[in-house]
């Protein structure tokens, strides 16, 4: 089975404060992506990198950066995090060329911004 | 811009009942279609996926969905709905030249009476 995890479930973070949310998969896979999960407006891609040391925007950038090091792991960065950017975040992770198809998801961290 | 509707945010069913949960995508290029299904302090987890193979796709746990090109859509149907059914849904859409990227409906929210 695919497995991807992520570093933690819930988080309370304060406004200004530097945030890492980590996420690593266990299936070699080269894709990896990160969403953000917000009521009425379903999933929307921040970020997602189609091999090591490698990484493309998505719909929703700002505020956000990403480092992926390993293949295994890709890290989703709030450099001074805002109490706009509370939020459910996924990270997923697929294989295949250019993105792949079906994607596999974490169990997703909370992140509250006080 | 590409977009994915699911019509209603929110479908109530009684346990047995026939279930019905509306995606409608906007392109005249026919995507790859996803249904994914969240419950409650979890990721997401696929249910089905069509690829461009047979228009009727079965997924897991009872459901199906059908691809309609010409109504642009992939209703997502179970026949006798049970209360493990109670989740949110999520229809996906992606498009072969744009790398995998993933562009999901707002999510319709399935509860179940009994």
């Amino acid at each position: 089975d695919v497995k991807v995890t992520q570093s933690s479930r819930y988080l309370v973070k304060r406004t200004g404060e530097k945030v890492f949310l980590e996420c690593v998969q266990d299936m070699d896979h080269e894709n990896m992506f990160w969403y953000r999960q917000d009521p009425g407006l379903g999933l929307r891609l921040i970020y997602f990198s189609y091999d090591v040391k490698m990484k493309e925007k998505g719909d929703i950038p700002e505020g956000y950066s990403v480092s992926r090091e390993k293949k295994e792991r890709f890290s989703l960065i709030l450099e001074s995090a805002s109490t706009n950017q509370t939020s459910m975040y996924l990270c997923a992770s697929s294989s295949g060329p250019r993105g792949g198809l079906q994607q596999y998801f974490g169990p997703g961290t909370r992140l509250t911004v006080t | 811009a590409q977009s994915v509707t699911q019509l209603g945010s929110h479908v109530s069913v009684s346990e047995g009942a026939l279930v019905l949960l509306r995606c409608n995508y906007s392109s005249s290029v026919p995507p790859y279609l996803f249904w994914y299904v969240q419950y409650p302090n979890q990721g997401l987890q696929l249910l089905l996926k069509y690829t461009s193979a047979a228009t009727l796709v079965k997924g897991i746990n009872g459901f199906e969905a059908e691809f309609k090109k010409s109504e642009t859509s992939f209703h997502l149907t179970k026949p006798s709905a049970h209360m493990s059914d109670a989740a949110e849904y999520f229809c996906a859409v992606s498009w072969g030249n744009q790398g995998g990227k993933l562009i999901f409906g707002q999510g319709t929210e399935l509860s179940v009476k009994p």
